[in-house]
């Protein structure tokens, strides 16, 4: 079966520190991966999605980045935090199929404190 | 641009009654429609989905959902709430040329009283 894990759960940092939150996906390949930002009363935003190693596409302007070094593995940074960046990340997989129908399976969140 | 709205962000029902939680796109195509449920503590899962055949979907937990495509709809209901529904609902549609991006609603807090 297949499990979405991310690390740290939860994370305090100073403004203009730098960010690196992961993400890793066991139990299948080739996984389209994702980052959401989840704010309350505003639903999920996508930041970023990758369809492969090195693959990555911007959904939003903003101060963070996204890589994926390898097949299974995202990583969300920052160079340096700003108070808005604070908030709830949520990484995602789903399949990559022919047609566009992808249900995402979802990890448990990091909740990130910018002071 | 796409987009998904939910009527209420606050819902609070008592047990054993009925709910239907209000879900709107705007997107002129083909698209595939989702329910995802966090309950408290939990990772956001999936609730029922919908591609194509019957507009009336079966999820988990004894919920269902219909797509109204005339409407731009796609409402969650459940006969009958349980305090264990109390969770975090989000709908979310991706359009079938739209490849990997999905579109959230802001979602609904459900509270259901014992």
């Amino acid at each position: 079966s297949q499990t979405i894990h991310q690390w740290p759960a939860t994370l305090v940092q100073p403004v203009g520190s730098p960010l690196s939150l992961e993400c890793t996906v066991e139990g299948t390949s080739n996984p389209n991966l994702y980052w959401y930002r989840q704010a309350a009363g505003r639903g999920l935003q996508l930041l970023f999605y990758s369809v492969g190693i090195g693959q990555i596409s911007s959904e939003v302007p903003q101060n963070l980045s996204a890589s994926r070094p390898q097949d299974r593995q995202f990583i969300l940074s920052s160079k340096k935090l700003l108070l808005s960046d604070s908030g709830f990340y949520l990484c995602a997989w789903s399949r990559q199929l022919t047609t566009s129908y992808n249900e995402q399976f979802f990890g448990p969140g990091t909740r990130l404190t910018v002071l | 641009a796409q987009s998904v709205s939910q009527h209420n962000h606050h819902v609070i029902l008592s047990e054993a009654a009925s709910l239907e939680l209000g879900c709107n796109y705007s997107y002129g195509g083909t698209v595939n429609l989702f329910w995802y449920v966090q309950y408290p503590g939990q990772h956001l899962q999936l609730l029922l989905k919908y591609f194509s055949g019957d507009p009336l979907v079966k999820g988990i937990k004894g919920f269902e959902a219909e797509f109204i495509k005339s409407k731009f709809s796609f409402n969650l209901r459940k006969p009958s709430v349980q305090w264990s529904d109390t969770a975090e609902y989000f709908c979310a549609v991706n359009a079938k040329t739209g490849g990997f991006k999905t579109i959230f609603g802001a979602g609904t807090r459900l509270f259901v009283k014992a």
